[in-house]
């Protein structure tokens, strides 16, 4: 089967960094995602690491170590807008099947 | 392009009662999904389909069913509708698999069932 963790809530201040930690076991391991839903929205694409190693895209960067199940997302300069929950989904097997954690929720304070 | 449309937004249905969930797609993507997701909770995946004709369970099917006669709708079925299938329902859709997974999700259908 497959498990996948995350924090369920964390709270960050604006203008800060915050590190969202995701871990997972599972078997035929593809690749893994990282969604952003806003509270009452549908969840919207963010990055998806194959290899080992970080990816930057703007505020956002994404890390992944195939070797010990571990990723984060990682949001710099944080926004008011940033608070939303962040879903960790972990791509398995020949038939490239998605999984997804329960999510992190982020709170932005000011 | 519209993207995964899905109709109704909102729905209340009595136990016992059926209904269809409407889900369309125009960007010709092969790979559709339905899932649902209770509050505070992720996403649980019910049916998936990899092309017009194919459709698979996914975790939580019981009490559904799903149907894929063209490519761009995959309507979900719900035949005897219980409480514990209040949640938020959404369809996604993808080009294929691997890099070209990337889901892109309709906006939801929010169902109670009392």
């Amino acid at each position: 089967g497959q498990n996948i963790d995350q924090p369920t809530e964390m709270t960050a201040t604006e203008g800060a960094i915050v590190q969202i930690n995701c871990t997972y076991q599972t078997s035929g391991f593809n690749g893994l995602f990282w969604y952003q839903q806003h509270a009452g929205e549908a969840p919207t694409f963010l990055s998806y690491n194959v290899l080992d190693g970080l990816e930057e895209k703007g505020r956002f960067s994404s890390f992944l170590s195939r070797s010990k199940g571990y990723s984060y997302l990682l949001l710099k300069e944080l926004q008011m807008k940033d608070s939303a929950s962040y879903l960790c989904a972990v791509n398995s097997g020949g038939y490239q099947k998605v999984t997804f954690g329960t999510g992190t929720k982020l709170q932005v304070i000011p | 392009n519209a993207g995964v449309t899905q109709t109704p937004k909102f729905r209340i249905l009595k136990i016992g009662q059926s209904m269809t969930l409407q889900c369309t797609q125009d960007m010709n993507h092969n790979y559709m999904y339905w899932y649902r997701q209770d509050p505070g909770m992720g996403l649980k995946l019910i049916y998936y389909s990899v092309g017009a004709g194919i459709t698979d369970k996914g975790e939580v099917p019981n009490g559904y069913n799903v149907s894929r006669s063209t490519t761009e709708d995959f309507p979900l079925r719900l035949e005897l509708a219980a409480p514990s299938q209040t949640s938020v329902y959404f369809c996604a859709s993808s080009l294929a698999a691997g890099g070209l997974n990337t889901q892109y999700f309709g906006p939801g259908t929010r169902l109670t069932v009392l």
